[in-house]
């Protein structure tokens, strides 16, 4: 099992840039979910999905959007790139609920928006 | 508000030598709590989980305890290598929908472990 991938491993948007960080797993995990990670910061929570067409908000979602169309896919929009939201995003995975469930973290999109 | 406090934010140690990292935590109700390591440019991954009747649980070289009346967890990690080399994150569960994140969790903002040959 390849885990949770994510792809680009680096990026450089300029403000304004629209992308798309992609996240994909082969758990067939139904739980997925995606953070950002900022200096001096604790994770922090993005967006995440409880199962194929379902998606809701975490803690810092404006300027993202997401989408669930399979399970194994969960990518995260940068509508509008801006400065701020130059960070390290984690997507993750688990097999039930993450609160009694150990989250499956890919290996992180270094983003910088200039 | 659910907050999660880790203590020191970094530490150097000689390879060989033990070490203890802190975690303190104001989340409640209390679920879980669980021990990430992250590598440099690494994600995440789950060392140890313990929960509310657990006060120690070994995993290899690593030991972690939890004091839920006081609401303190520590990591021992035990004849350090260079590998140990690391973030270590802790991270407290809510029961969902009572504080935390929306997704239960609250993380801590880490301890940053360098082991020196």
């Amino acid at each position: 099992n390849a885990g949770v991938t994510q792809t680009p491993k680096f990026q450089v948007l300029k403000t304004g840039q629209s992308m798309t960080l992609q996240c994909a797993q082969d758990m067939n995990h139904e739980y997925m979910s995606w953070y950002r990670q900022d200096p001096g910061m604790g994770l922090r929570l993005i967006h995440y999905s409880v199962g194929a067409g379902i998606t809701d908000q975490g803690e810092v979602p404006n300027g993202y959007n997401v989408s669930r169309s399979t399970t194994e896919d969960f990518p995260l929009r940068l509508l509008s790139a801006a400065p701020s939201q130059t960070s390290v995003y984690f997507c993750a995975s688990s097999q039930g609920q993450p609160y009694n469930s150990p989250l499956h973290f890919g290996n992180g999109t270094r983003l910088t928006v200039t | 508000k659910n907050q999660v406090e880790q203590s020191p934010q970094s530490l150097i140690i000689l390879e060989g030598k033990n070490c203890t990292l802190q975690c303190n935590y104001t989340v409640s109700p209390f679920s879980n709590l669980r021990w990430y390591k992250q590598d440099t440019g690494r994600g995440p991954v789950s060392l140890t989980i313990m929960t509310f009747s657990e006060n120690t649980k070994s995993n290899g070289r690593y030991t972690a305890t939890l004091d839920a009346d006081t609401k303190q967890s520590s990591l021992h990690i035990t004849a350090s290598q260079l590998s140990d080399s690391a973030s270590y994150i802790c991270v407290v569960s809510a029961v969902v929908g009572s504080g935390g994140g929306a997704d239960g969790l609250t993380f801590g903002k880490g301890t940053h472990l360098i082991i020196q040959p």
